[in-house]
């Protein structure tokens, strides 16, 4: 079982570009999360999906933050347009009942 | 909303030492998870525990739900210990897992 993979791990982009960030949770966990850190906000919710279904959609972060799940073994999240406050480090989760189990994250820096 | 305190902010130890991180929530918690993170790197699993004690090698957690209260305990600290350390619980009622802003370590050798 490889866990929670997340590519790709580094990005850069520029302002006003689409980034889409992918992840392919542990098979089997029926719960996939995104989640954004930075130091000074920790960690933040965007977007929850339980068996394929979008729970969460993130709130403030819906007009620009859109994951999407078409299948039970891969999730993306796609960011447009990109702004310079979205530099962090976006984090996959997967959950089968109680446990989470996190991704080693995308470093997105945006210019 | 549950809320989750982790204590101390910050811990600095000399290797060899003992170190004991707390983590106070708001609400009757259940499934409380205990994540670690190098800097730099993956948030990893290292307890689930919705009440009691549970060990794994130098780590030993111990939850007391009644108490609203968890603590994880490190024994004879080496440097590859530092990070942070994070603990998370369910929001009551719902799926959303709230997190500590979490207890960052510097173990020095």
């Amino acid at each position: 079982d490889a866990g929670v993979t997340q590519t790709p791990r580094h990005e850069v982009a520029e302002k006003g570009q689409t980034i889409i960030l992918k992840c392919e949770p542990v098979s089997g966990h029926n719960d996939l999360f995104w989640y954004r850190q930075t130091k000074i906000q920790g960690l933040e919710l965007l977007s929850y999906f339980r068996s394929k279904s979008l729970m969460e959609d993130g709130g403030a972060f819906k007009d620009r933050f859109k994951a999407e799940m078409l299948n039970s073994s891969f999730s993306t999240l796609k960011i447009q347009p990109t702004e310079p406050k979205d530099s962090a480090v976006y984090l996959c989760a997967s959950r089968h009942y109680a446990e989470q189990f996190f991704g080693p994250g995308t470093r997105l820096t945006v210019l | 909303g549950q809320q989750v305190q982790q204590s101390p902010a910050s811990l600095v130890l000399q290797e060899g030492e003992n170190a004991e991180l707390q983590c106070n929530f708001s609400s009757t918690a259940t499934r409380l998870q205990w994540f670690y993170q190098h800097p730099g790197g993956r948030l990893v699993s290292l307890f689930y525990n919705p009440s009691g004690t549970k060990h794994t090698g130098r780590l030993t957690s111990t939850t007391v739900t009644n108490e609203r209260r968890s603590s994880l305990h490190i024994s004879s600290s080496q440097t590859t210990d530092s990070g942070t350390y994070f603990c998370a619980i369910p929001r009551t009622g719902g799926y959303k897992v709230v997190f500590g802003s979490g207890t960052r370590l510097l173990v020095s050798p």
